[in-house]
């Protein structure tokens, strides 16, 4: 079967680290990405995995282990602006398979 | 310049009704894609094309018909609606079905239909 698993939500202070967890069951796995999804708003790509190790992008960083069948986005410097959710999607054979999402919600 | 449009914006409607959403791509891509998004936020793949062909058809109740006139073009008909039709529709594209690689889609602003 294919299934994907992140935190529904999450809660983080202005300023502070947070780490997004995302594991996954699937068939015939190519790649991870990593959306992010502003209420009322389109999801929009932030990163994408296709081998093990850790993809660094400014203040966003993804990291991927295929053996684990585990990712994470990690959010440094956090912004009130990163209230927003984050899918993370594996592609299969042609498709995309999204997770249901995090909720992120920065505090000042 | 859009990328990615989708008309409506939004969407209202009786149950029983059939209504279309067109959408439309000018990044020159091969693939388009409808999702459907629920209350829940889940974002579940409907349909794919690539170079108008149909490649992707998700258990969607036949009263869902995707129409592509050219692969610029990928538009939603939907008859009979019905309650649980009620969601956030967004169409994307991608290069095109690449899989090894970098491929990521681009999201039209979707469409929130509500039946009544």
């Amino acid at each position: 079967g294919q299934n994907i698993d992140q935190p529904t939500e999450m809660t983080a202070t202005e300023g502070a680290i947070v780490q997004i967890n995302c594991t996954y069951q699937t068939s015939g796995f190519n790649g991870l990405f990593w959306y992010q999804q502003h209420a009322g708003e389109a999801p929009t790509f932030l990163s994408y995995n296709v081998l093990d190790g850790l993809e660094e992008k400014g203040r966003f960083s993804s990291f991927l282990s295929r053996s684990k069948g585990y990712s994470y986005l990690l959010l440094k410097e956090l912004q009130m602006k990163d209230s927003a959710s984050y899918l993370c999607a594996v592609t299969g054979t042609y498709k995309y398979i999204f997770g249901t999402g995090t909720r992120l919600k920065v505090l000042a | 310049d859009t990328a990615v449009s989708q008309t409506p914006k939004y969407l209202v409607t009786q149950m029983g009704n059939d209504k279309s959403i067109k959408c439309e791509q000018n990044l020159g891509h091969d693939t388009m894609y409808w999702y459907k998004q629920d209350s829940k936020k889940f974002l579940k793949i409907m349909f794919s094309y690539n170079n108008k062909e149909l490649i992707i058809n998700e258990t969607v109740p036949n009263r869902f018909s995707p129409k592509s006139p050219d692969k610029a073009h990928l538009n939603l008909h939907i008859n009979s609606l019905e309650l649980g039709d009620s969601a956030v529709y967004f169409c994307a594209s991608s290069q095109d079905l690449g899989i090894q690689r970098r491929n990521e889609q681009f999201f039209g602003p979707g469409t929130r239909l509500t039946v009544l």
